[in-house]
Parts: structure tokens; sequence; C-alpha cells
């Protein structure tokens, strides 16, 4: 079974403070995702990374920043968070496209608030 | 801007009906369309995949495909009170293995 897990699955933080959240998938997926989900909204996706090092701006990058130094792990960095950055945030990974878009597995979301 | 689009709910059936979940998308060249399931407070897991057109069949569940419409749909025959959740389109949208979301289909399964 593909497991994706996140680090948080609530956070508090400050405004103006910066924040982590990472991601770790276990079945050697080349693309790994970043979404919010907000109601009314859906997922709303941030950046993605196809590779190690690699990283693309997804619909809603600003104020947002992600890092890849390892092939199973997905950072994404609030640089300083605000309080319209309170969501939910959810990571996702799949295999690399053959053709077809694959099956994107989520890990369990972290609520992130935000004061 | 590419879209997907769902009729939010929330849809009510009673329970041992068939639940009918609607999806339309803008993008004529989209080739992999999904459907997951997302109970309260949970993360979105999926349910199928489809890729061609017509019926596909799972279970309890099947998913139905036309291109030329531009929509696909999920059907859940024998409705029971645990299927009531959000219920997310995606479609398949270029590279890199994009899939873009629709903001989902509130249904509940009443006794």
């Amino acid at each position: 079974d593909v497991k994706v897990t996140q680090s948080s699955r609530y956070l508090v933080k400050r405004t103006g403070e910066k924040v982590f959240l990472e991601c770790v998938q276990d079945m050697d997926h080349e693309n790994m995702f970043w979404y919010r989900q907000d109601p009314g909204l859906g997922l709303r996706l941030i950046y993605f990374s196809y590779d190690v090092k690699m990283k693309e701006k997804g619909d809603i990058p600003e104020g947002y920043s992600v890092s890849r130094e390892k092939k199973e792990r997905f950072s994404l960095i609030l640089e300083s968070a605000s309080t319209n950055q309170t969501s939910m945030y959810l990571c996702a990974s799949s295999t690399l496209s053959q053709g077809f878009q694959e099956t994107q597995y989520f890990g369990p979301g972290t609520r992130l608030l935000v004061l | 801007q590419k879209e997907v689009e769902q009729n939010s709910g929330p849809l009510s059936v009673p329970e041992g009906a068939i639940a009918s979940l609607n999806c339309t998308y803008s993008d004529r060249v989209s080739q992999s369309f999904f459907w997951y399931r997302q109970y309260s407070g949970k993360s979105p897991e999926l349910i199928m995949s489809i890729y061609s057109n017509g019926d596909k069949e799972d279970g309890r569940f099947t998913a139905q495909l036309n291109k030329a419409s531009q929509y696909v749909s999920l059907l859940i025959r024998d409705s029971q009170p645990s299927d009531s959740a959000t219920y997310l389109c995606a479609v398949g949208s270029g590279g890199y293995n994009k899939l873009i979301f629709g903001a989902g289909t509130r249904l509940a399964v009443h006794p």
C-alpha cells in the first residue's frame, strides 16, 4: 500500500512566523504535490515536484516555497505566515506518468491555523 | 483556465437507492479521470479511475465517461449511510501528472 505521511495533523502559528510542513512517501514516487483545500474552493495546487531538486509552481504559489532534497521528502514552507494561509494542506504523490495521468495518493493532511 | 465543475449538493438519497454524481470538464484533451471520496476532516481517497469512454464497474460503484460531451459520472448502487461523504472529481491536465479537482459534491445517505 502507498503510504504518504505528513509531519503534523494540526498546527497553530502566529502571523509572521516561518512554517515548515513536511511530507514523506514510501513508494519511490517521482511526483509530489502540495495542495490547500478551503471550503467551496476545492483543492488548489500550490507547488509540485517531478524529481529531486526540481519544482514547478502550481496555481497559487504566492507566499509559499518548497524544497525537495530527497526523492521521498517534499517540504512546503510558508516564509511569513499570514491569516489568509489558514487552511487544510494536503500532500500527494504519484508515479511517473506513462502517457495518461496516474493516480495521486494523499497524506492525512495538516490543518494549519494562523493567528 | 481549465475547469472541473460539480454540483456542491448536498445530494440526499435514501439508504438502498442509487446515488448519481456528475462532473463536467472544460479541457477537451483530458485523458484521465478520477473519483475520490473524502470524509469530513479526512484526506481524499481514490474510488475509481477511468480512461476510456463507457462504463467501468467496481463493486457498487460505476464510473461513466463521455468524452464527446465532456462529462464523467459516478453511480453508487445500494447506497449506505457509510457512503455519506464529499465526492471529488479529478481530471488529468497536461504534463507532470497534474490533476484538476472539482470542488466536490456532498452526498448524504439517510436510513
